[in-house]
């Protein structure tokens, strides 16, 4: 079975600091893993995704994400937090059949102070 | 872009109403997905649908049922509406089975049950 941890259900960060959100996977099987990103009243934006190719995983506002097999691990992270990425950020885990299901951590909401 | 589009933003019905969720997808997507989303629990699936007249029963199936008579459009059904179904709805759509291609949601429905 699959299943997805987020470790800090609030993250603080100053503006300019570094942003690190944290994400724990189970997988019997290789995993594809994705990020999510929720602003206020809206529904989730892909941030980025794992697809079994770079374990070192780019995508859209500056945000990256490494796969670590050892430590099952797919952290999020971004040089330096921006007032504009406040939201409510959520990792996935897919299954290997099916009809493609997610499985969702609980998330974690990012606050930037300025 | 994939554009999902849940036919309600904002919903107020009362207890044991009937009450319908609507979403369409216009990228020929074969998958769709329902999830409600509470705070602390993340998101979690209601139901699915890999294909027209096909449903699948998700984690929290109780007190729902669903409609996909068109490959684009997959409804939610409240048979009964209960305050505890107060709740945001999220409709996603995602390629097909077995591609582990990313999902794609709606805005949501922001769903209160007086």
């Amino acid at each position: 079975a699959q299943s997805v941890t987020q470790l800090g259900s609030h993250v603080s960060v100053s503006e300019g600091a570094l942003v690190l959100l944290r994400c724990n996977y189970s997988s019997s099987v290789p995993p594809y893993l994705f990020w999510y990103v929720q602003y206020p009243n809206q529904g989730l934006q892909l941030l980025l995704k794992y697809t079994s190719a770079a374990t070192l995983v780019k995508g859209i506002n500056g945000f990256e994400a490494e796969f670590k097999k050892s430590e099952t691990s797919f952290h999020l992270t971004k040089p330096s937090a921006h007032m504009s990425d406040a939201a409510e950020y959520f990792c996935a885990v897919t299954v290997q059949t099916g009809a493609n299901n997610l499985f969702f951590g609980t998330g974690t909401r990012l606050t930037v102070i300025p | 872009d994939v554009k999902v589009t849940q036919s309600s933003r904002y919903l107020v019905k009362r207890t044991g109403e009937k009450v319908f969720l609507e979403c369409v997808q216009d990228m020929d997507h074969e998958n769709m997905f329902w999830y409600r989303q509470d705070p602390g629990l993340g998101l979690r699936l209601i139901y699915f649908s890999y294909d027209v007249k096909m449903k699948e029963k998700g984690d929290i199936p109780e007190g729902y049922s669903v409609s996909r008579e068109k490959k684009e459009r997959f409804s939610l059904i409240l048979e009964s509406a209960s305050t505890n179904q107060t709740s945001m709805y999220l409709c996603a759509s995602s390629l097909n089975r077995g591609s582990r291609q990313p999902q794609h949601f709606g805005d949501g429905t922001r769903l209160s049950i007086l």
